[in-house]
């Protein structure tokens, strides 16, 4: 079965500082991976996603994730962050159709100005 | 697009009444899902259904939760007879294909039994 973790539950960083958000997930073959973000009363979005290819993929809002096969990981980044960036962020893996998406138990993350 | 839609994005009902969660997907999508969120067990998959089809149900907490999908445009999550502890928010997404592109989340119903 397939499964996340996101080992900080809440993490904060100053107005400007690089962020990194942890991800490590399981799953027997190659993993359909996604980053989410949720802002408070509102859906998730998606960020970002990595199937194949690259192991660095690029996402919107100057996000990116790296695809680490060895240490089953795929920690999102940014090197400056930004107030508007204070949301609660969720990584998820797929199966190899991509559907049926197991989400960790998400980050939130707060922005000191 | 106007992405996900869902109603109603709040709703209050009393112990025991009947609840109807309704949500429209992106057109063209044939995928569509429906989640549970609380902070205690965070983001849960209730049903997922694939062209109009209910394909997976097994996160359906028990017989009072139902969900149909009569047609590619519409679908509900109805629970009957509603408990304080289906309090939370419940999101509706859609995916073109099998999900592989990712989700579109709707903006969530949120659920409060008194």
């Amino acid at each position: 079965a397939q499964s996340v973790t996101q080992p900080d539950i809440h993490i904060t960083v100053s107005e400007g500082a690089s962020l990194e958000l942890r991800c490590n997930y399981s799953y027997g073959a190659t993993p359909y991976l996604f980053w989410y973000v949720q802002s408070p009363g509102q859906g998730l979005q998606l960020l970002l996603k990595y199937f194949s290819g690259d192991t660095l993929v690029q996402g919107i809002k100057g996000f990116e994730a790296e695809f680490k096969r060895s240490q089953s990981s795929f920690n999102l980044r940014k090197p400056s962050v930004h107030w508007s960036d204070a949301a609660e962020y969720f990584c998820a893996v797929g199966n190899n159709a991509g559907n049926m998406l197991t989400f960790g138990g998400g980050t939130r993350l707060m922005v000191k100005p | 697009d106007a992405g996900v839609i869902q109603s109603p994005r709040h709703e209050v009902t009393e112990m025991g009444q009947e609840v109807t969660l309704r949500c429209k997907p992106i057109s063209g999508h044939n995928s569509l899902f429906w989640y549970r969120q609380t902070m205690m067990r965070g983001l849960e998959l209730l049903i997922y259904f694939n062209n109009n089809v209910p394909i997976d149900d097994s996160g359906m907490p028990e017989d009072r939760f139902s969900a149909k999908m009569p047609n590619a445009s519409f679908s509900t999550l109805k629970i009957q007879p509603s408990e304080p502890r289906d309090s939370a928010v419940y999101f509706c997404a859609s995916s073109l294909g099998q999900g592989a592109a990712g989700y579109t989340f709707g903006s969530g119903t949120r659920l409060t039994v008194v």
